[in-house]
């Protein structure tokens, strides 16, 4: 089985960019869609990204979704930053019937 | 629109089974797609347990298969989870979720289950 590794915590202000990046510690980060799931307080997680770069609808084109295969890892990128893009975010990917999730990362945006 | 309500004694004494259900409105289980459990423990992450489809076909999470059953009854619309032996551990809010094919989508609203004598 493999991890998917997140930055605990990340902090930027209203109108920057900020990236959160989710490793995969084995096998390769291209050979399953990654998902990011944004999780506000007290609320269920909801979809922000998914097959690593196609936003559902009704998500702001602010949000975008990369890999980059030579650090085995995925990108969420968040471009002019608001205040309630605070929140918790979830990198998520599967391999051989195992659905895992990354440990997340609370995105404070001060 | 689809929607997922989880429900459940929101309190289990440590090495019985935790039971749960997830009602679905707005989509036919039967129609397709896999449905899954995933849990919150307090101030953590988020951990799949397991998913299921409508013909009974199962995945677990390695680490809880030998404690977990997930089931679903297309006649009532629901999904069930069960979980036997629970410890603290298994403190958690426990969501319901349709697989969209790779996404979790949507979530149902969770409900808290404490392990507790």
């Amino acid at each position: 089985n493999f991890m998917l590794t997140q930055p605990h915590s990340v902090s930027e202000s209203p109108g920057k960019t900020v990236t959160i990046s989710c490793t995969r510690s084995s096998g390769s980060i291209a050979s399953n869609y990654v998902q990011w799931y944004q999780q506000r307080p007290g609320s269920s997680p909801t979809t922000v990204i998914y097959e690593y770069d196609q936003r559902p609808s009704g998500v702001p084109d602010r949000f975008s979704g990369s890999i980059d295969s030579s650090s085995n890892s995925a990108s969420l990128t968040i471009f002019g930053l608001k205040t309630e893009d605070e929140a918790d975010y979830y990198c998520q990917s599967y391999d051989n019937s195992n659905w895992v999730f990354g440990g997340g990362t609370k995105l404070t945006v001060l | 629109q689809v929607q997922l309500q989880e429900s459940g004694p929101g309190l289990v004494k440590p090495s019985e089974t935790l039971s749960l259900t997830c009602s679905v409105s707005g989509y036919s289980i039967s129609s397709g797609h896999y449905w899954g459990w995933i849990r919150q423990p307090p101030g953590k992450g988020l951990e799949w347990i397991a998913n299921i489809y409508h013909s009974g076909s199962t995945y677990y999470n390695p680490s809880l298969r030998s404690r977990v059953t997930i089931s679903v009854d297309t006649s009532k619309n629901q999904l069930s989870l069960k979980l036997t032996s629970v410890t603290a551990a298994d403190t958690a809010v426990y969501y319901c979720a349709r697989l969209m094919v790779r996404q979790f989508d949507p979530w149902g609203q969770g409900t808290l289950v404490t392990v507790s004598s």
